[in-house]
């Protein structure tokens, strides 16, 4: 089955600092969302994003389906953005695989 | 315009007892599917329903689980007799259509523990 890869597992920033985050799939998808898993556990909803370029407010997102991969910006990260990010992804299916994810500490 | 509501929260249960996690899918969305997530992992699917419906039921394991939606009602996951292995975050998600095709939208999951 389809692979995904996150990079890096961890990050820690400094408030007010960019990051970037990567995900690698091993195979051709229609369909790719970014969440955010806050430190309480609960899923949120960052993009919708199976190719091209979006962006909501200080995140953008960039997926680049020929080449298989997907990268999350964070930009003037704050403590607020702390917490696990997930790369899910379908390839055909409704089933979304989802990656190891990339755990962010934002520090004050 | 509510999200996925599931409930409860958090589930506490002793070996050899019933666990019933609910899901209320978005307004408008027929499409359910139940993911799990242990410790540390990222989520895995569990099982994929509509109205009345078990689509793909591929990642639920063979015993002791169980998943319907009902015609009328929330989305309910079954686990009997459970055992600490069980322990885990379970998520539920709704989409308007089928999710691959659509944004699928998640609940805020139900931690069960199991002692």
């Amino acid at each position: 089955g389809i692979q995904v890869e996150q990079s890096p597992p961890d990050l820690i920033l400094q408030e007010g600092a960019n990051s970037t985050l990567r995900c690698n799939f091993s195979d051709s998808v229609n369909n790719l969302q970014w969440f955010h898993q806050n430190p309480w556990g609960q899923l949120i909803n960052l993009f919708y994003i199976p190719s091209g370029t979006k962006q909501n407010g200080r995140l953008s997102a960039t997926t680049v389906a020929t080449e298989r991969y997907s990268l999350l910006y964070i930009s003037s990260s704050q403590t607020t953005d702390s917490g696990v990010y997930f790369c899910a992804v379908s390839s055909g299916t409704y089933k979304y695989i989802f990656g190891t994810g990339t755990r962010l500490k934002v520090l004050a | 315009n509510a999200g996925v509501m599931q409930n409860p929260r958090h589930l506490v249960r002793r070996r050899g007892q019933e666990a019933r996690l609910r899901c209320s899918p978005m307004k408008g969305h027929s499409h359910v599917y139940w993911y799990r997530q242990l410790p540390e992992e990222g989520l895995k699917f569990m099982v994929y329903l509509q109205k009345e419906n078990i689509i793909d039921e591929s990642g639920m394991p063979k015993e002791r689980f169980s998943a319907e939606f009902p015609k009328e009602g929330p989305s309910i996951l079954r686990i009997q007799q459970v055992v600490r292995g069980d322990s885990a975050a379970y998520f539920c998600a709704s989409s308007l259509g089928q999710a691959g095709n659509t944004e699928a939208f998640f609940g805020q999951g139900t931690r069960l523990t199991v002692v």
